[in-house]
């Protein structure tokens, strides 16, 4: 079944550490590639996107994500974490088709 | 531009009324995707309307249902409501190539309506 993971519901961080949020799908083809965050009883904003073009991707707010084949991982990640980066992440994937697959989601606590 | 609006913010029903959730998609954005986001779970695609016909179907049951209409805005109705139907729902538009295929397109989210069903 075409689906994604994200490894861990909660991650907590100090402020100014590096932020990692995993990110694992599930196809042998690859699929185009989403982070988005959502902030308390807010909709989903797009933090940045695969699309088979370079596998580094850099997103808003100083969010990056590297594209694995080998390894099918697309894990999110920032080098200093802010007091504002806390929120809900997910991890999004789409295949040949119209539907997006969405992880569970990553809540990301930031300590002062 | 305007963004992706939906209205209403929030709603409560009781068990077996109908519910209709509106969206308004990004201007320029010809295609509307629903999706039912339980408490602590990821968004669940319930469906997709590209230029007025549903273009793909989640796993959800016929009393889902929806429109889209010229401007592109759309509606979500559900029916026969159940306790498990209590959710956000969110609404989220895109711009799709000239067919209905899939393209690199991405999806930009509305706020979403909170519905509690008692």
């Amino acid at each position: 079944a075409q689906s994604v993971t994200q490894l861990g519901s909660h991650v907590s961080v100090s402020e100014g550490a590096l932020v990692l949020l995993r990110c694992n799908y599930s196809s042998s083809v690859p699929p185009y590639l989403f982070w988005y965050v959502q902030y308390p009883n807010q909709g989903l904003q797009l933090l940045l996107k695969y699309t088979s073009a370079a596998t580094l991707v850099k997103g808003i707010n100083g969010f990056e994500a590297e594209f694995k084949k080998s390894e099918t991982s697309f894990h999110l990640t920032k080098p200093s974490a802010h007091m504002s980066d806390a929120a809900e992440y997910f991890c999004a994937v789409r295949y040949t088709g119209n539907q997006f697959y969405f992880g569970t989601g990553t809540s990301l606590t930031v300590i002062p | 531009e305007t963004g992706v609006t939906q209205s209403p913010t929030h709603l409560i029903k009781t068990r077996g009324q109908q519910v209709t959730l509106r969206c308004s998609s990004q201007s320029g954005h010809n295609t509307v995707s629903w999706y039912q986001q339980a408490l602590g779970q990821g968004p669940q695609f319930i469906f997709q309307y590209y230029r007025e016909e549903e273009n793909g179907r989640g796993n959800f049951p016929p009393r889902f249902s929806g429109l889209q209409f010229p401007n592109y805005s759309s509606e979500l109705n559900v029916n026969a409501l159940e306790l498990d139907d209590s959710a956000l729902y969110l609404c989220a538009s895109s711009l799709a190539g000239g067919s209905r295929s899939a393209s690199t397109d991405t999806q930009y989210f509305g706020p979403g309506t909170r519905l509690t069903v008692l």
